[in-house]
């Protein structure tokens, strides 16, 4: 069964970083394109960050939403089927739900989400 | 960036009666060269992550019961629900994949039953 379990949310002051996990199991992880998709409390969904496998450890092309890029760093070790989300210069407004979420049948960008994790809740705040 | 519309924000339908949502895109998500639309529609009910229902604009995830279709073309989509269960009550997003990232959800729409 395909599991994404997400860690790292807590309480941060604006102009901090944090950094993101997700650990998966259940299925090859280094053939799957990963995404971060949050949910601001009681808000709608924001597809945030995107990552194409590749050959190697590390992952391929990653893609960012204007809302995070140049603060927001996604990244994966496949040999440890982990993906991260490095976060800084955080803002009130990056408050949300982060959830990480599997692209359907593999490695194309161009794919909807299949499986989700549960989240992690970031808050901004002093 | 692609923005995607929703309509109506929310709806109240009966059990056992047709509910209907409405998605639309600010660009045409029919990519010629395969004749597929970039478009996915996703459940969400309170305190859970999204969960795919359809995506392609028509295909239904498997598992997803047969009572809930799309349908639609180039900027304009349904996501139908033939006849409303109470397990169907939650919130309802599409979301277009077409091209590069970011790709961007609709507002969403909440369902309840009336």
């Amino acid at each position: 069964e395909v599991h994404l379990l997400e860690s790292g949310g807590t309480l941060v002051q604006p102009g901090g970083s944090l950094r993101l996990s997700c650990a998966a199991s259940g299925f090859t992880f280094s053939s799957y394109a990963l995404a971060w998709v949050r949910q601001a409390p009681g808000k709608g969904l924001e597809w945030v960050s995107g990552i194409r496998n590749s050959g190697g450890n590390s992952g391929g092309n990653t893609y960012y939403a204007d809302s995070v890029k140049g603060r927001f760093t996604i990244s994966r070790d496949n040999s440890e089927n982990t993906l991260y989300l490095q976060m800084n210069s955080l803002r009130a407004e990056d408050t949300a739900i982060y959830y990480c979420a599997r692209l359907l049948g593999g490695s194309a960008a161009s794919r909807p989400l299949d499986c989700w994790g549960q989240g992690t809740l970031v808050t901004v705040s002093s | 960036d692609i923005v995607m519309t929703q309509s109506p924000d929310s709806l109240a339908v009966s059990l056992g009666e047709r509910a209907t949502v409405n998605c639309k895109s600010s660009q045409s998500l029919l990519y010629s060269s395969n004749n597929k639309n970039y478009l996915a529609w996703y459940q969400q009910k309170p305190g859970q992550p999204p969960k795919l229902l359809i995506y392609w604009a028509s295909t239904r995830e498997s598992g997803v019961p047969d009572r809930f279709s799309g349908g639609g073309s180039g900027t304009d989509f349904t996501l139908t629900i033939s006849s409303l269960q109470a397990e169907d009550v939650a919130v309802y997003y599409c979301q277009q994949y077409y091209g590069a990232p970011p790709y961007t959800f609709g507002q969403g729409t909440k369902l309840e039953i009336k």
